[in-house]
């Protein structure tokens, strides 16, 4: 079946170092992929998305390509800041029999300190 | 615009207690959609709801139950709670279809003792 991996965290990084955080996956079909952003205590947020191959997603300073021949959407961002601090979920999306319905990974667990 | 909101925020059961949990969609939205996240862990795929018809379920007991109602707003039930039933409860919801994005409420934290 359908599923998603993700490297595992916690991950800490200095302020203003370069993160990556690495997510691959398993699929029939096409799916679209996405990263989330859940920070303490608060629900989801999209956090950026592609939704077919070599479409390149970005958002706030973060950025991940979709790579088909790798079945890949990394996440990267070159200066973090404290303030992104929070767990990112890589995810996918697809329509199955008669719904869509979206696969996450486990999350990966960002500090970032002064 | 409101976003997605659900309610409780936070709720304390029993096990064997039945619990309710509500979402309301975006305005216009037909779809909804409820997520199962335990702690430490990413959300798990539990039901889909697309003009008040279940299109989808994930592999969740007959314990879990859903509706939703003429308005679009959902309602998640759960019967004999277990403690593995602790988690957060996620709703999302969109306009329909994999061309419409989909908005996550902020969560129901279910803990069962």
């Amino acid at each position: 079946g359908d599923s998603v991996t993700q490297m595992e965290g916690p991950v800490t990084l200095s302020e203003e170092a370069f993160l990556t955080i690495n997510c691959t996956y398993t699929a029939t079909g096409y799916p679209s992929l996405f990263w989330y952003v859940q920070y303490p205590g608060e629900g989801l947020q999209l956090l950026l998305k592609a939704t077919k191959a070599d479409d390149k997603g970005s958002n706030k300073g973060f950025e991940a390509t979709y790579r088909k021949e790798t079945t890949s959407f990394h996440l990267e961002k070159g200066s973090v800041q404290v303030s992104d601090s929070a767990v990112y979920f890589c995810a996918l999306r697809r329509w199955g029999t008669s719904y869509d319905k979206v696969i996450f990974g486990p999350g990966t667990s960002l500090s970032v300190i002064p | 615009d409101a976003g997605v909101t659900q309610s409780p925020t936070h709720l304390i059961k029993t096990r064997g207690q039945h619990v309710t949990l509500r979402c309301s969609p975006i305005s216009g939205h037909k779809s909804v959609s409820w997520y199962q996240q335990v702690l430490g862990q990413g959300p798990q795929f539990i039901f889909q709801y697309y003009e008040k018809e279940e299109r989808g379920r994930g592999n969740f007991p007959d314990r879990f139950s859903a509706r939703q109602f003429p308005n679009y707003s959902s309602e998640l039930n759960v019967n004999a709670l277990l403690l593995g039933d602790s988690a957060l409860y996620l709703c999302a919801s969109s306009a329909g279809g994999l061309a419409y994005e989909q908005y996550f409420g902020p969560g129901t934290r279910l803990t069962v003792t």
